[in-house]
């Protein structure tokens, strides 16, 4: 069936540094893949997308390519900040079956000053 | 643009009660899912309404039962509640069609005693 297989963490970093979250995906067809984040408290909130391979979905300095050779979608960001700090959910959807997303289990990011 | 509501926030119940969540979606939007998210399971896809139809339905047992009205609000509701379902219930909003970007609620923190 369809999954994602995301990056475990916890990750920490510091103010200013590169940032990498790995994502992997299994899906019949061609999904959409998604970047959603979540602070404390709150839901997700959708940071970037992209729906079909080679396109590129960027967002507040994050950027991650669709990748169907290697089933991928990792997030980057060049310089974090410490208001980044949150998990990160990585997520696909299929285009054909409704609107049901399956998301990995989540990378907590802490950025230290 | 008002974005999706979930009420109540937070709930605290009985094992053997039954809870009713509401999540108004946003306006225009026809689509709503619902989600589980717990530390151990992470987001659990429930069931997806659109136009007052379940279009999809996760694996979870017939004691979470949802519905959808006219106006696209839907309920979700959990009968004979057990410890195992205190969780934060997610509410998720879509324009329309598949395979389109979903946009979430702030939750309803549900604890069961």
């Amino acid at each position: 069936g369809d999954s994602v297989t995301q990056m475990e963490g916890p990750v920490t970093l510091s103010e200013e540094a590169f940032l990498t979250i790995n994502c992997t995906y299994t899906a019949t067809g061609y999904p959409s893949l998604f970047w959603y984040v979540q602070y404390p408290g709150e839901g997700l909130q959708l940071l970037l997308k992209a729906t079909k391979a080679d396109d590129k979905g960027s967002n507040k300095g994050f950027e991650a390519t669709y990748r169907k050779e290697t089933t991928s979608f990792h997030l980057e960001k060049g310089s974090v900040q410490v208001s980044d700090s949150a998990v990160y959910f990585c997520a696909l959807i299929r285009t054909n079956t409704g609107n049901q997303f399956y998301f990995g289990t989540g990378t907590s990011l802490t950025v230290i000053p | 643009k008002a974005g999706v509501t979930q009420t109540p926030r937070y709930l605290i119940k009985t094992r053997g009660q039954q809870v009713t969540l509401s999540c108004s979606p946003i306006s225009g939007h026809r689509s709503v899912s619902w989600y589980q998210q717990t530390p151990g399971q992470g987001l659990q896809f429930l069931f997806e309404y659109f136009s007052e139809t379940q279009r999809n339905k996760g694996n979870f047992p017939g004691r979470f039962s949802g519905r959808q009205f006219s106006n696209s609000r839907s309920e979700m509701n959990v009968s004979t509640l057990e410890l195992g379902d205190s969780a934060l219930y997610l509410c998720a909003s879509s324009l329309d069609g598949v395979g389109t970007e979903a946009f979430f609620g702030q939750g309803t923190r549900l604890t069961v005693v």
